[in-house]
């Protein structure tokens, strides 16, 4: 079956930095997909990996380890505005669907 | 920028009606899908279209119907509103091969 598997909420510090693992069973793979979502709000596309290794935007990166099924979303220099709920998301077939996690809420504190 | 447009925000509607969402994107994509989020359950995948008149679908279809009649424009119809039908619904965009989802503004819809 499918699997993609966050934790539900973390809570950091605004200036700190926090990182969201996310891993995933899934029966194919094209790419991981990050998703920020503010409450009552839709997801907006942060970053995306089709490759192992690094990618870097601003103040987010993303990670990704095809072989062991693994992805984090890195946030530096944290801000009152980045509390939300992040999601994971897994390109699982070659017609574009995805296969969503449940989403880790993040709580940043003065 | 991509645009994905819900037709409303906000929808009441009783129960047993037949309900229309409406979703048009300008980008051209050919990937146009759509979503329920519930509290606790995440993103699940009603419905979703490759192309024009093309559909399949996805976990949760049952109670629902799409239509893809032109490129740009995704209904969603809920044939017979009941109230577990209650939910916010994401419509979304992408291309093919390892390209992004991006989402409307969503529908919160209450079924009373």
């Amino acid at each position: 079956g499918q699997n993609i598997d966050q934790p539900t909420e973390m809570t950091a510090t605004e200036g700190a930095i926090v990182q969201i693992n996310c891993t995933y069973q899934t029966s194919g793979f094209n790419g991981l997909f990050w998703y920020q979502q503010h409450a009552g709000e839709a997801p907006t596309f942060l970053s995306y990996n089709v490759l192992d290794g690094l990618e870097e935007k601003g103040r987010f990166s993303s990670f990704l380890s095809r072989s062991k099924g693994y992805s984090y979303l890195l946030l530096k220099e944290l801000q009152m505005k980045d509390s939300a709920s992040y999601l994971c998301a897994v390109e699982s077939d070659s017609w574009g669907k995805f296969q969503f996690g449940a989403g880790t809420q993040v709580v940043v504190t003065p | 920028d991509v645009k994905v447009t819900q037709s409303s925000r906000y929808l009441v509607k009783r129960t047993g009606e037949k309900v229309f969402l409406e979703c048009v994107q300008d980008m051209d994509h050919e990937n146009m899908f759509w979503y329920r989020q519930d509290p606790g359950l995440g993103l699940r995948l009603i419905y979703f279209s490759y192309d024009v008149k093309m559909k399949e679908k996805g976990d949760i279809p049952e109670g629902y119907s799409v239509s893809r009649e032109k490129k740009e424009r995704f209904s969603l119809i809920l044939e017979s509103a009941s109230t577990n039908q209650t939910s916010m619904y994401l419509c979304a965009s992408g291309g093919q091969g390892a390209k992004p989802q991006h989402f409307g503004d969503g529908t919160r819809l209450s079924i009373l």
